[in-house]
């Protein structure tokens, strides 16, 4: 079955450290793939997303994001983390005409 | 502007008082969506729209009907409320190869 696996639940980062978030997928074919941040009462906003090419995708605030075929992967990370890009975040994967199957979302909370 | 809106944004109502929460988008994209997301499961889809008429179930459909009668709109209908339905849900919409927008949500609480 399709299915998309975040490993770490929460995880928290001093401000100005770097950030990864991992995501792995399972897919049949290589889907497309997605990172979603939700702030507190907030709806989920597109960070970047993947469909071919470049395996290195850049985003907004910062943040971007490396597929690895080999690993079925496609962490996202971002250099020095800011005390606002405390969140949820969703990685996503989905293919042409089909739903998008999310993962279970990390909450990143950042410390001073 | 690109916008997907939903309505009502908060609902508290009582278990079997049949609902709808709607669902619009000013796009004109073929593709529709309903998810909700709970604490700990991330969101979950409930059904899907490729096209006008055209539905399909999600992962956890029970207790939920949908219609798309028309591209821009893809109402959610609680026929029979239950306490575990209370969730955020959200609507989504985008085309194969573009940016998928989300709803701003909506809030629902069963009694």
């Amino acid at each position: 079955a399709q299915s998309v696996t975040q490993p770490d639940i929460h995880i928290t980062v001093s401000e100005g450290a770097s950030l990864e978030l991992r995501c792995n997928y399972s897919y049949g074919a290589t889907p497309y793939l997605f990172w979603y941040v939700q702030s507190p009462g907030q709806g989920l906003q597109l960070l970047l997303k993947y469909f071919s090419g470049d395996t290195l995708v850049q985003g907004i605030k910062g943040f971007e994001a490396e597929f690895k075929r080999s690993q079925s992967s496609f962490n996202l990370r971002k250099p020095s983390v800011h005390w606002s890009d405390a969140a949820e975040y969703f990685c996503a994967a989905g293919q042409a005409g089909t739903a998008l199957i999310f993962g279970k979302g990390t909450t990143l909370s950042v410390s001073s | 502007e690109a916008q997907v809106t939903q309505n009502p944004r908060y609902l508290i109502t009582v278990t079997g008082k049949k609902l709808t929460v709607t669902c619009s988008q000013n796009m004109n994209h073929e593709y529709m969506s309903w998810y909700r997301q709970d604490p700990g499961l991330g969101l979950r889809q409930i059904y899907y729209s490729m096209n006008v008429e055209v539905t399909d179930k999600g992962d956890v459909p029970e207790g939920y009907k949908v219609s798309r009668k028309e591209k821009r709109n893809f109402p959610l209908i609680l026929e029979s409320p239950s306490p575990n339905q209370t969730s955020l849900y959200f609507c989504a919409t985008f085309t194969s190869s573009d940016t998928q927008y989300f709803g701003p949500g909506t809030r629902l609480t069963v009694l």
